[in-house]
């Protein structure tokens, strides 16, 4: 069965403070990981997807990486505004249709 | 335009009642889907479907009956509503098969039964 764990549940960081999300993954082949942000009342927005070891995306802030067993989701410099939920998703590439399977999230606060 | 849009955004109802909820995408999309987020806020697909075709069906109460008139609309039928059903349920759509494309999701429907 596939299965995401995110780490860590909650993080609080200062505005300008650096870091990074973690989303490990087991899945009898990837077909796709996909992160999401989601803020509260609100629907998943999608950000990114990565297909294969070593690729990497960009946008703003944010960068996603992958590995065979995780992605990380680094936060450059973060501002207020980056405080959402963040979700990663996997698809595998069973036989027949496979459905997204979602990690719990990490919830995100930046205090200015 | 909101590319996917739900109907009601709140729901509150007492046990026993049936209720529905309908889902709508103006993305042109082949695929839509119904997911419940719970109070932990874990995210876990419900039911899929392709071009009005029952694709995924997890294991859900037959109680939930999902209905595609078209492949722009989803709608979701709850019978006799249980306090477990309590949640947000999240309609969302792709251009391909399940998953594998991006998913884009509605704002959700906050359900609460008393």
């Amino acid at each position: 069965e596939d299965q995401v764990t995110q780490s860590p549940e909650a993080l609080r960081l200062q505005e300008g403070e650096s870091s990074s999300l973690n989303c490990s993954y087991t899945v009898s082949g990837l077909r796709g990981l996909f992160w999401y942000r989601q803020d509260p009342g609100k629907g998943p927005e999608f950000l990114f997807t990565l297909y294969s070891a070593g690729e990497e995306k960009e946008k703003e802030r944010l960068k996603a990486t992958l590995t065979k067993k995780e992605s990380f989701l680094h936060i450059t410099a973060p501002k207020p505004e980056d405080s959402a939920t963040y979700l990663c998703a996997v698809q595998g590439s069973g036989s027949g249709n496979t459905p997204l399977v979602f990690g719990k999230g990490t919830r995100l606060s930046v205090i200015a | 335009d909101t590319a996917v849009s739900q109907t009601p955004k709140y729901l509150v109802t007492q046990m026993g009642n049936d209720k529905s909820i309908k889902c709508e995408q103006n993305l042109g999309h082949d695929t839509m889907y119904w997911y419940k987020q719970d109070s932990k806020k874990f995210l876990k697909i419900m039911f899929s479907y392709n071009n009005k075709e029952l694709i995924i069906n997890e294991t859900v109460p037959n109680r939930f009956s999902p209905k595609s008139p078209d492949k722009a609309h989803l709608n979701l039928h709850i019978n006799s509503l249980e306090l477990g059903d309590s949640a947000v349920y999240f309609c969302a759509s792709s251009q391909g098969g399940v998953g594998g494309d991006i998913q884009y999701f509605g704002a959700g429907t906050r359900l609460s039964v008393l």
